[in-house]
């Protein structure tokens, strides 16, 4: 009964692969998130998206390639990837945009090797 | 854009003992969200607490938005307590590329 679920967990790949994360809510939220945790624990928003319109998208290399199928899915793809790409993803949903409570999936451990 | 900061960073903590955390910000907001990332990453929604206290179990929130700080108090603290505490705020005037500010947080480890 997972309310955000993102898959995978762990991620350990090669320089110069593409990857994808997936992420799910079962909440009803209309706004789903994409933040990046440094190894300092800082925490990111990388993009945010409303009843699967694009409404932020931060400085984020162009590599990184959010898609919103249905408001209830929100999926990141990875081009290229990078040692610096080497974090923790989270997705994250809310409802009624970044005023409401916001609930987080359990990360993606990004490894680039 | 709006500041935010927490204090103090780094907390140690006999089990037992309560503590207080504190989160400054910069600018009015609407509302202000506390965060418990335990040791194995999770990250879970403590309080959503535009204003006044709020109270779940042995944690309780204060927030006073006039004075721009909010409180997170820990009583009786347990090992299960020991993670990063952040808490994330809106701007007051939200369009819709606004987006949440987090603090630094507060590194929390409770010894037995």
């Amino acid at each position: 009964d997972t309310a955000v679920s993102q898959t995978p967990k762990y991620l350990v790949t090669q320089m110069g692969n593409d990857k994808s994360i997936k992420c799910e809510q079962n909440l009803g939220h209309d706004t789903m998130y994409w933040y990046k945790q440094d190894s300092k624990k800082f925490l990111k928003i990388m993009f945010s998206y409303n009843n699967k319109e694009l409404i932020i998208n931060e400085t984020v290399p162009n590599r990184f390639s959010p898609k919103s199928p249905d408001k209830a899915h929100l999926n990141l793809h990875i081009n290229s990837l990078e040692l610096g790409d080497s974090a923790v993803y989270f997705c994250a949903s809310s409802h009624g945009g970044i005023g409401g409570k916001l609930f987080f999936g359990s990360g993606t451990q990004l490894s680039v090797l | 854009g709006i500041q935010v900061e927490q204090s103090p960073p780094d907390l140690i903590l006999q089990e037992g003992a309560n503590s207080t955390l504190r989160c400054n910000f910069s600018d009015s907001v609407n509302n202000l969200q506390w965060f418990h990332q335990n040791p194995w990453g999770q990250l879970i929604n403590l309080f959503y607490i535009p204003s006044g206290t709020k109270q779940n179990g042995r944690l309780s929130a204060t927030t006073v938005a006039t004075e721009r700080y909010s409180l997170l108090y820990i009583s009786s603290s347990q090992t299960t307590d020991s993670g990063v505490y952040f808490c994330a705020v809106p701007p007051v005037y939200t369009g819709t590329a606004s987006k949440l500010t987090f603090g630094t947080g507060t590194r929390l480890q409770v010894t037995l």
